[in-house]
């Protein structure tokens, strides 16, 4: 089955830029997208089709995709940005697939 | 407002059998696909089941594949998982989620989930 791959854990200190990967080999041809999920909360899209950010997501938030690896982007991480993060795609069925997500760390 | 509002879980013995529900709010159900996403205690997001908006065809991760069934009810709005044959591994929080498009896209709208734990 197709997966995707995310390192357990990011940490940064305040203001610097967190970056979280995601590793799938269809990603090449396939959109990447990122959910942001804070603790006791239902999952947020921050990043949409590679780079795209949804209206209210902070523009601190981007994404690239190059290849097999997608990126989120954190600029200026913030306390309050301290979640699981988790890239979703689409495996060759059309079928939902998410990353094992990324714990950030802000402190 | 848009929204969707999951019921159902409960504590149910090993072998057992439940039903969730998901009421939508401000949108037509049936004209988008809809999905089942479960999160285990301290795990991650695993996709469970989907049915689409535009011919009802339905799908489901292999975990799940001959024990449950996703359907839903146009009139009522209503979104539903039937759940057979549990056991330990399907104890998870289960979200009730839209995707942006009638046969897929990402999951723009999701509910605050219910949760079902299976033990005896």
């Amino acid at each position: 089955s197709y997966e995707l791959t995310q390192p357990p854990s990011v940490s940064v200190s305040p203001g610097q830029a967190a970056r979280i990967t995601c590793s799938g080999d269809a990603l090449p041809k396939k959109y990447a997208y990122w959910y942001q999920q804070k603790s006791g909360q239902a999952p947020v899209l921050v990043i949409y089709e590679d780079n795209k950010r949804p209206s209210g997501i902070p523009d601190r938030f981007s994404g690239s995709s190059s290849g097999t690896m997608a990126t989120l982007t954190i600029s200026g991480a913030q306390v309050g940005d301290e979640a699981d993060y988790y890239c979703y795609s689409t495996d060759s069925s059309g079928n939902p697939v998410f990353g094992g997500g990324t714990k950030l760390t802000v402190l | 407002e848009v929204q969707l509002l999951e019921s159902g879980g409960d504590l149910v013995r090993p072998g057992g059998c439940l039903r969730l529900s998901c009421v939508a709010s401000g949108f037509t159900l049936s004209t988008y696909a809809m999905g089942w996403v479960r999160q285990a205690p301290g795990k991650g997001l695993e996709w469970v089941s989907g049915i689409s908006g535009s011919d009802g065809s339905t799908y489901y991760a292999d975990s799940v594949k001959g024990r449950f069934t996703i359907s839903r009810d146009s009139s009522k709005n209503m979104l539903f998982l039937q759940m057979d044959s549990l056991g330990a591994e399907d104890t998870a929080r289960y979200y009730c989620a839209k995707r942006k498009g009638p046969e897929g896209g990402e999951f723009d709208l999701w509910g605050r989930g219910t949760l079902v734990t299976v033990s005896s």
